[in-house]
């Protein structure tokens, strides 16, 4: 069964500063792995993904995130935070690309001016 | 890119009747679609799994009479929340797999926040 364990359900990092979201999954095959973004009051929207290749993938909004397949971990990071991403993120897994995403629990962001 | 859309975003009904929730996808076809409940400040609970021309498939836990889902087409699902009552109050999030792509990305609706008097 696959999982997704998301450290820290809020984080808050000051303007400018490096922003640092933890996942670790679990998963008997070989994993597509998700970050989505989630503002108030609106659905998900995807930042980036991982399904197989270069293992350091960049994603919309300066965002970027490692697979480490030893570590069984896929950390977004962003060099400088800004106000703007503040919001709710999610990690998530698949079984390939026709499985059911399974979801962290969510991690907010605040950023402090 | 791909956009899946819900309708509407709020509703407010009253105890006892149902409400309808549509979930598009505007520029691609879905041949599967997902409805997915949040509580506030939790994760997304996937509540059935919906494809097109067949019934839905729900995890359990997920009363089937309670809310019904029908694909009845490539591009629409509906979920209809039958004889709402409060604890039905929710976040309601679908999305939409994009069936020619083989990236297993969701695209996700807006989202519908259903409150139940």
């Amino acid at each position: 069964a696959q999982s997704v364990t998301q450290l820290g359900s809020h984080v808050s990092v000051s303007e400018g500063a490096l922003v640092l979201l933890r996942c670790n999954y679990s998963s008997s095959v070989p994993p597509y792995l998700f970050w989505y973004v989630q503002y108030p009051n609106q659905g998900l929207q995807l930042l980036l993904k991982y399904t197989t290749g270069a293992t350091l993938v960049k994603g919309i909004n300066g965002f970027e995130a490692e697979f480490k397949k030893s570590e069984t971990s896929f950390h977004l990071t962003k060099p400088s935070a800004h106000m703007s991403d503040a919001a709710e993120y999610f990690c998530a897994v698949s079984e390939g690309s026709q499985g059911n995403l399974i979801f962290g629990k969510g991690t907010k962001l605040s950023v402090k001016p | 890119g791909a956009v899946v859309s819900q309708h509407p975003s709020r509703v407010i009904c009253k105890s006892g009747t149902s409400v309808k929730i549509e979930c598009r996808s505007l520029d691609f076809q879905a041949t599967t679609m997902f409805w997915y409940r949040q509580f506030p400040k939790q994760s997304l609970m996937l509540m059935a799994t919906s494809n097109e021309g067949s019934k839905a498939t729900y995890e359990q836990g997920v009363e089937k009479d309670k809310f019904l889902i029908n694909h009845a087409s490539l591009t629409l699902s509906t979920l209809t929340v039958t004889s709402a009552h409060p604890e039905d109050s929710s976040f309601y999030i679908c999305s939409a797999r994009f069936s020619r792509r083989n990236t297993g990305e969701l695209f996700f609706g807006e989202g519908s926040r259903l409150t139940v008097l």
